[in-house]
């Protein structure tokens, strides 16, 4: 079955620029989805069809996908958007991956 | 504007059979394109998905979880309904319905851009 990797986690400083990875076989191919989720709340749609930012999404999200890898990138991260952050695919079914933990330090 | 919400029951004893219910506003199953998906999270575990079920009745499933999982659909009620079969602690998470629509120009899209609250189940005797 098709599996998407992820960095288990990741730390930034606020203000500064962080990338999440999400690896799988020939990726750039398939369209790639990122969703945030904190505690406690059900996940939130933040980039879709690798790059597209959805209404109310924050210009500092962005997103790009090739080769192998798709990449989640927070411009001037802000203490808000400390979250754990999901990538998903779609092969012969929908997969996420392993997810990312984000702390903004 | 599309809101969904997860019902049923949060507590179920190991070799239990869960059901759950999605009832859903502002879209509708009959429509080309869209479906309504379960997905669930394990406590201090990753996003897993579980099913899928598209207007036209097609239903997809997660291939590690199959076999023990039915979804449906009450499109006059607006509700889609998952089964689960012989639950097991492991299986203790929230468990999401989302909606997976159509762009502008009616083409599949691949994301589920509105999600539930989630309904905590645990599985315990």
């Amino acid at each position: 079955s098709y599996e998407l990797t992820q960095p288990p986690s990741v730390s930034v400083s606020p203000g500064q620029t962080v990338s999440i990875t999400c690896s799988g076989d020939k990726l750039g191919y398939k369209y790639v989805c990122w969703y945030q989720q904190k505690p406690g709340q059900s996940p939130v749609l933040v980039i879709y069809q690798d790059d597209k930012r959805p209404s109310g999404i924050p210009e500092r999200f962005s997103g790009s996908n090739s080769g192998n890898t798709a990449t989640l990138t927070i411009s001037g991260t802000q203490a808000m958007d400390e979250a754990d952050y999901y990538c998903q695919a779609w092969d012969s079914s929908v997969v996420f991956g392993g997810g990312t933990k984000l702390t903004v330090l | 504007q599309i809101t969904l919400k997860e019902s049923g029951p949060m507590l179920v004893e190991p070799t239990q059979t869960l059901t759950l219910t999605c009832t859903f506003s502002g879209f509708s199953l009959k429509t080309n394109g869209v479906a309504a998906a379960w997905i669930r999270r394990p406590p201090g575990k990753a996003l897993e998905w579980l099913a899928l079920i598209y207007w036209d009745d097609d239903k997809r499933y997660s291939p590690s979880l199959k076999s023990r999982l039915t979804i449906t659909k009450a499109t006059s009620k607006n509700q889609v309904v998952l089964t689960m079969t012989n639950m097991d602690p492991v299986d203790t998470a929230t468990y999401y319905c989302a909606h997976k629509g159509v762009n502008g120009s009616g083409s599949q899209t691949y994301y589920f851009d509105y999600w539930g609250q989630g309904i905590l189940v645990t599985v315990s005797s």
